[in-house]
C-alpha cells in the first residue's frame, strides 16, 4: 500500500504570494492532518479534515485553509505570504482520525523570500 | 489544553547500548492515546510505539518499550540495543480520547544521536 505522498516537496515564494500544497492520504484513510514544523516553535497542529469537512482547527490565523476532496485528497492553502511561515509542512493521514495513530508524508520545504 | 514536554533536546548512546529517552505530559483527560515518533534525518515521520492510558501494561515493539506512569504523567521510552539507524529526533505525542478538541499535542522533540 502506498504511503503519505505530498506535492511539491520543496517551494520559493516571494512575501505576499499564495500557495498551495496538496497531500495524497494512504489508500482508505478519510482523515488528514496537516501541521507546520519549525525549528523555534516544533511541530504545531494546522488543522483536520474528515470525509471532505475541517473536524480540527489549530490556532493559525486565517491565512491558512485546506480542503479535502471527495477521494480524501487534501490541499493547503496560505495567502499572503510572510517570512515566518517558512517550515516543513507535514500532512498526516488515519483511519478515522481520532482513534489510532497518524501516518505521516514526507512534508513539503516552504522558504519564503 | 494538553502539553507534552520533553525535557531532554539531545541525548547520545553507545551502539548497543540502551538509552532512556523522558516524556511528561499534562493533561485533565482520563482516557488518551501516547506515541513516540521517530523523525530520521530523512524527515519522513515514524510511528515507534503507541500506548492506551486506559491499559496498565508497558506497550512494547521489538527493542523500544515504554514506562507509562499515569499518575505521575510520564511516558518515556526504552531503546534497547541501540543501532546506529536509531538516530534521529524523537517526538513524544498526545492524543485526545474523543474527537473533539485539539489534535495530536506533540513535545519539542530529543534529538538522538547513536556513537558508533
Amino acid at each position: 500500500k502506498a504511503g503519505v505522498t505530498q506535492t511539491p516537496r520543496y517551494l520559493i515564494k516571494t512575501r505576499g504570494q499564495q500557495v498551495t500544497l496538496s497531500c495524497s492520504p494512504i489508500s482508505g484513510h478519510r482523515s488528514v492532518s496537516w501541521y507546520q514544523q519549525t525549528p523555534g516553535q516544533g511541530l504545531q497542529f494546522l488543522f483536520e479534515y474528515f470525509s471532505e469537512t475541517q473536524r480540527n482547527k489549530g490556532n493559525f490565523p486565517g491565512r491558512f485553509s485546506g480542503r479535502q476532496f471527495s477521494n480524501s485528497r487534501s490541499e493547503m492553502n496560505v495567502s499572503t505570504l510572510e517570512l515566518g511561515d517558512s517550515a516543513l509542512y507535514l500532512c498526516a493521514s488515519s483511519l478515522q482520525g481520532y482513534e489510532h495513530e497518524q501516518y505521516f508524508g514526507p512534508g513539503t520545504r516552504l522558504t519564503v523570500t | 489544553a494538553q502539553t507534552v514536554t520533553q525535557s531532554q533536546p539531545e541525548m547520545s548512546v553507545q551502539e548497543a547500548e540502551t538509552v532512556t529517552l523522558s516524556c511528561t505530559y499534562d493533561t485533565s483527560e482520563s482516557d488518551y492515546y501516547l506515541f513516540w515518533y521517530k523523525q530520521p534525518p530523512s524527515r519522513q515521520m515514524i510511528l515507534v510505539i503507541r500506548q492506551e492510558a486506559y491499559k496498565q501494561q508497558n506497550a512494547t515493539e521489538n527493542r523500544f518499550s515504554v514506562n507509562f506512569q499515569k499518575a505521575a504523567k510520564s511516558f518515556s521510552l526504552k531503546i534497547s540495543d541501540s543501532q546506529l539507524g536509531d538516530a534521529a529526533m524523537y517526538f513524544c505525542a498526545y492524543r485526545s480520547f474523543d474527537n473533539y478538541g485539539q489534535n495530536f499535542v506533540f513535545g519539542p522533540g530529543t534529538r538522538l544521536s547513536v556513537l558508533p
